[in-house]
């Protein structure tokens, strides 16, 4: 079974330059998570989505974040313009999604590394 | 608001000897969920060992075994017989019955030959 797959692993952006992350799911997951990870820290919820549906996003800074889930399967984080706190591991992850049963276990991908210089 | 605490920054063992990892969490919740996730330097989050709050036996995955005392609000994972592969951030975390997950601070593990 495919794991979450993220793209791109890696990117480099001057500040007030916008970036975008994609994240395909395992299939038939229904909740989609982006995390950040800033280093030295744990990972924090930036958005969460059941579907297409938002279910959480108190914690994604939106003047500058956007995210989507149109078609309820692949998912983009947009950051624009970006600034040098940003500089981060961006985590998207997925589960079953609470209409199934609760606790479900999160599945991670390999992160996209972003740095703002 | 729940939190998740892990007290110890950095942490060494000698391979094949016992590592244990404290965690404690904060939450009016009595139904919830538990989970220990490995990060390696690649940053991808890999699933250790969960446990949920309404369960008493305490979760075992081969060489990973949890000590969970719910009253006291403790979650720590215990690595038996470490190997080097074993060496990795680990990160406790908290989930109530929404799916999010909370994550503490993380613990730096190296296993030493």
């Amino acid at each position: 079974e495919a794991g979450v797959a993220q793209s791109p692993r890696y990117k480099i952006i001057e500040k007030r330059q916008s970036v975008a992350f994609w994240c395909n799911p395992i299939s038939g997951h229904a909740t989609l998570y982006w995390y950040q990870q800033i280093l030295g820290q744990g990972p924090k919820l930036l958005i969460q989505f059941q579907n297409n549906g938002v279910v959480d996003d108190s914690q994604l800074p939106k003047d500058r974040f956007s995210a989507e889930r149109l078609k309820g399967v692949d998912s983009t984080l947009k950051i624009q313009p970006a600034k040098l706190e940003d500089s981060a591991v961006y985590l998207c992850a997925s589960s079953l999604g609470t209409d199934r049963r609760p606790g479900n276990t999160i599945y991670f991908g390999e992160g996209s590394w972003l740095t703002v210089v | 608001a729940q939190t998740v605490t892990q007290s110890q920054p950095e942490m060494s063992v000698q391979e094949a000897e016992t590592v244990t990892l404290s965690c404690t969490y904060d939450t009016s919740e009595s139904n919830y969920y538990l989970f220990w996730y490995k990060q390696p330097p690649s940053r991808q989050m890999i699933l250790v060992i969960r446990q949920e709050a309404y369960k008493q036996q305490n979760a075992t995955e081969n060489r990973f075994s949890v000590n969970f005392q719910k009253a006291a609000k403790s979650f720590s994972l215990k690595i038996s017989d470490s190997q080097l592969g074993d060496t990795a951030m680990y990160f406790c975390a908290f989930m109530k019955h929404t799916d999010k997950l909370i994550f503490g601070t993380g613990t730096r593990l190296q296993v030493f030959p």
